[in-house]
């Protein structure tokens, strides 16, 4: 099966400092997803990266707390800036392969602590 | 607002018995459910699904359940193994391939 990678796996972070997370996927998709899970928390989706066009938010994350790139069809980056303590989560890429509706495919996901 | 609720953080089972997590949502949109399970430092692999057309699906030891008009779904595990024992997301979808995730329930199966 197709294999997701993200990196960093974990990181212990300085408030006010910025974090990339890079997501690489081993065969060309047209859409990622950005998910972050809280302590204790559901998933919840950050935004959508569409190669060549800019990232889709959703309600409540803006760009320039989480800028995300999407340089071609096999990579993206999430970046978690100016971070606080709140922003303490698991930060997850995911994609659709087409292994029917609805069904992604998650990386293993990073997990940020910020201190 | 919480679409997807899953109201028991935990559940532990005796290994061989038969688990069952329970999962509600409130958006009458929602047309597919899936079920994920997730490892300590893994991401969520996906599980079972089901379309809302269905009110059962099965595979193997797994089988999911789907009352509309209650708007809950449920997902059977028999019998229950010890490698079962994770963390269980309920998710529903539109059909635009974003998920709303439930907070999970943590499956603990005793030998």
């Amino acid at each position: 099966s197709a294999v997701i990678s993200q990196k960093p796996s974990r990181d212990i972070c300085q408030r006010g400092t910025s974090l990339t997370i890079q997501c690489q996927v081993d065969s060309q998709v047209t859409m990622m997803f950005w998910y972050r899970q809280q302590p204790g928390q559901s998933l919840t989706l950050i935004a959508t990266a569409n190669q060549g066009s800019e990232a889709t938010y959703e309600s409540g994350f803006v760009i320039d707390k989480f800028p995300i790139s999407r340089p071609n069809l096999t990579f993206s980056t999430l970046t978690v800036s100016n971070m606080s303590p709140e922003d303490s989560s698991i930060y997850l890429c995911s994609v659709d392969w087409g292994r029917g509706a609805n069904v992604l495919t998650f990386g293993a996901g990073s997990r940020l602590t910020v201190l | 607002d919480q679409q997807v609720k899953q109201n028991s953080p935990s559940l532990s089972v005796q290994e061989g018995r038969i688990s069952i997590l329970n999962c509600d949502y409130t958006n009458s949109m929602f047309d597919y459910f899936l079920w994920y399970k997730k490892y300590p430092a893994e991401g969520p692999t996906f599980l079972i699904s089901i379309s809302s057309i269905k009110d059962k699906n099965e595979d193997g030891r797994f089988t999911v359940f789907l009352n509309k008009s209650a708007k809950h779904l449920s997902l059977h595990i028999v019998p229950s193994q010890p490698g079962d024992s994770a963390v269980y997301f309920c998710a529903a979808g539109d059909g635009a391939q974003k998920l709303v995730f439930g907070q999970g329930t943590r499956l603990t199966i005793n030998p």
